[in-house]
């Protein structure tokens, strides 16, 4: 059974600091890798998206770096800011077509302090 | 653009009362699915469709029934409500195609069952 697993559950980083969040999963087999934010009270919000042929993906100060073989993503935030505060969600989908279905870790709480 | 609008916002319900939670999407999507999100657990999908009148079971799909009539619309229906369901809940939708997969949610619907 795929499993998704963040760690640290929470972090607090002062502003500016360039930062990692961790994503395992325990089955190499994925279709796709998807990053997510979500704010307090609200839905989540796509950050980026990794198909499984592909090894990193970059939006502005943001890049996720895919390892099948290891079973890791990473989440990296340049320069980091107050308005990066958020939970964060790592997911995939399982297998070799696009189901759709996604398998979730349990989110990285980030708080940047000004 | 409104994409995923979920309906209502926040419910109270008593235990075996029934109710329906609406989703709706203007994004011509044809795969929509429901989560549900609890502290400690991450996201759980519970029913997905592929297409209209096309539903499949995610992990947790006892006490919950779907339907798909229309391409815009996915409502999930509680039957009996036990505050085991105490939840919020997020409907999501994507566009079918090799090359996509990236998710889009809707604000979620917060639950509680007395």
């Amino acid at each position: 059974k795929q499993e998704v697993t963040q760690i640290p559950a929470a972090l607090s980083v002062p502003e500016g600091e360039n930062l990692v969040l961790n994503c395992s999963f325990t089955d190499s087999a994925i279709y796709n890798l998807q990053w997510f934010r979500q704010d307090p009270g609200k839905g989540l919000t796509s950050l980026l998206l990794i198909q499984s042929s592909q090894r990193e993906q970059t939006s502005g100060r943001l890049n996720a770096s895919l390892d099948k073989s290891s079973g890791r993503s990473t989440l990296y935030i340049a320069a980091s800011q107050p308005g990066d505060s958020a939970t964060y969600l790592c997911a995939v989908v399982h297998g070799s077509s696009n189901t759709g279905k996604l398998i979730f870790g349990q989110g990285t709480t980030l708080q940047v302090k000004p | 653009n409104a994409g995923v609008t979920q309906t209502p916002k926040f419910q109270v319900l008593k235990t075996g009362q029934s109710m329906t939670l609406q989703c709706a999407q203007d994004m011509n999507h044809e795969y929509m699915s429901w989560y549900r999100q609890d502290p400690g657990m991450g996201l759980r999908l519970i029913h997905y469709s592929v297409g209209a009148g096309i539903t499949d079971q995610g992990e947790v799909p006892n006490g919950y029934n779907v339907s798909r009539s229309t391409t815009e619309d996915f409502p999930l229906r509680l039957l009996s409500a036990a505050p085991s369901q105490t939840s919020v809940y997020f409907c999501a939708s994507r566009s079918r195609g090799t090359n996509t997969g990236e998710l889009f949610f809707g604000e979620g619907s917060r639950l509680t069952v007395l």
